[in-house]
C-alpha cells in the first residue's frame, strides 16, 4: 500500500519565478491538506482540500494556491517566489475533513529559492 | 504567546534512559492530541494520538494528556539509538481541520 508520494523531492527556484508541487495521498484517503516546514520549526499549515475545494486556509498569502483533482491528489503553487519560500513542503493525507488531525504526511519537497 | 510551545532542546540521553517531552499550549479548543516523530530530511511520522485527556501506552511509548493543565507529554521507556530523531507535539480541534505543532525537540540517543 503506497503511502504519501510527493514530486519532486528536490528543486532549486530563483527569486520571482513560479513553482508547482504534486502530492498523491493514501490510498483510501481523500483529504490533502499542505505544511510548511522552515528549517528548525515545528509544520506551518497552509491549507486543506477535501471534494475539490479549499476547505480550510492558514495564515499564508494569496501567493500560495492549491487545486485537488477528482482522484483526489494535489498540487501547491507558489508564485512570486521569495527568499523566505525556502521551505520543506509536506504533504498529508486523511480518510476525512474531520477534525481529529489524524494526519500521514509524505517525505516532503525541499524547495530552495536563490 | 504562542498557541503550542515546545523546548527545542537539544536533549541528548545515554541508551537505556528514559526521555520525557513535553508541550504546553493555550488553545482551550483542542481536543486532538498527537507526537509526531521526524528523522533528518523525512516526513513526520504519527507516533501517538489521544482524544482529551488520559494516558495511552503504546510499547516503550506512553502519551499523557492534562487538559486542566493544558500541558502534554511523551515517555519513552528503554530509548533506543534509533529513537534518535526530532519529536513534534501537534494538536487540533474546534471547528479547525489544521494541526498546530509545537517546534519540535531533537532527541539524540547514544550508544
Amino acid at each position: 500500500d503506497a503511502g504519501v508520494t510527493q514530486s519532486p523531492t528536490h528543486l532549486i527556484k530563483t527569486r520571482g519565478q513560479q513553482v508547482t508541487l504534486r502530492c498523491s495521498p493514501k490510498s483510501g484517503h481523500d483529504t490533502v491538506s499542505w505544511y510548511q516546514q522552515a528549517l528548525g520549526q515545528g509544520p506551518q499549515f497552509i491549507f486543506q482540500y477535501y471534494e475539490e475545494e479549499e476547505r480550510q486556509r492558514g495564515n499564508f498569502p494569496d501567493r500560495f494556491s492549491g487545486h485537488q483533482f477528482p482522484n483526489y491528489s494535489s498540487e501547491l503553487n507558489v508564485n512570486a517566489l521569495l527568499l523566505g519560500d525556502s521551505a520543506l513542503y509536506l504533504c498529508a493525507s486523511s480518510p476525512s475533513p474531520g477534525v481529529t488531525g489524524e494526519l500521514f504526511f509524505g517525505e516532503g519537497s525541499r524547495l530552495t529559492v536563490l | 504567546q504562542k498557541e503550542v510551545e515546545q523546548d527545542p532542546g537539544p536533549l541528548s540521553v545515554p541508551e537505556g534512559a528514559i526521555v520525557s517531552l513535553n508541550c504546553t499550549y493555550s488553545n482551550s479548543a483542542f481536543q486532538y492530541f498527537m507526537w509526531y516523530r521526524q528523522y533528518s530530511r523525512k516526513g513526520p511520522e504519527l507516533l501517538m494520538y489521544t482524544y482529551s485527556s488520559g494516558n495511552k501506552e503504546d510499547g516503550r511509548f506512553t502519551a499523557q494528556v492534562d487538559k486542566s493543565s493544558k500541558y502534554i507529554s511523551l515517555f519513552i521507556r528503554d530509548s533506543q539509538p534509533s529513537d534518535s530523531a526530532t519529536y513534534l507535539c501537534a494538536m487540533s480541534g474546534g471547528s479547525n481541520y489544521k494541526l498546530t505543532f509545537g517546534k519540535g525537540t531533537l532527541l539524540t540517543v547514544n550508544p
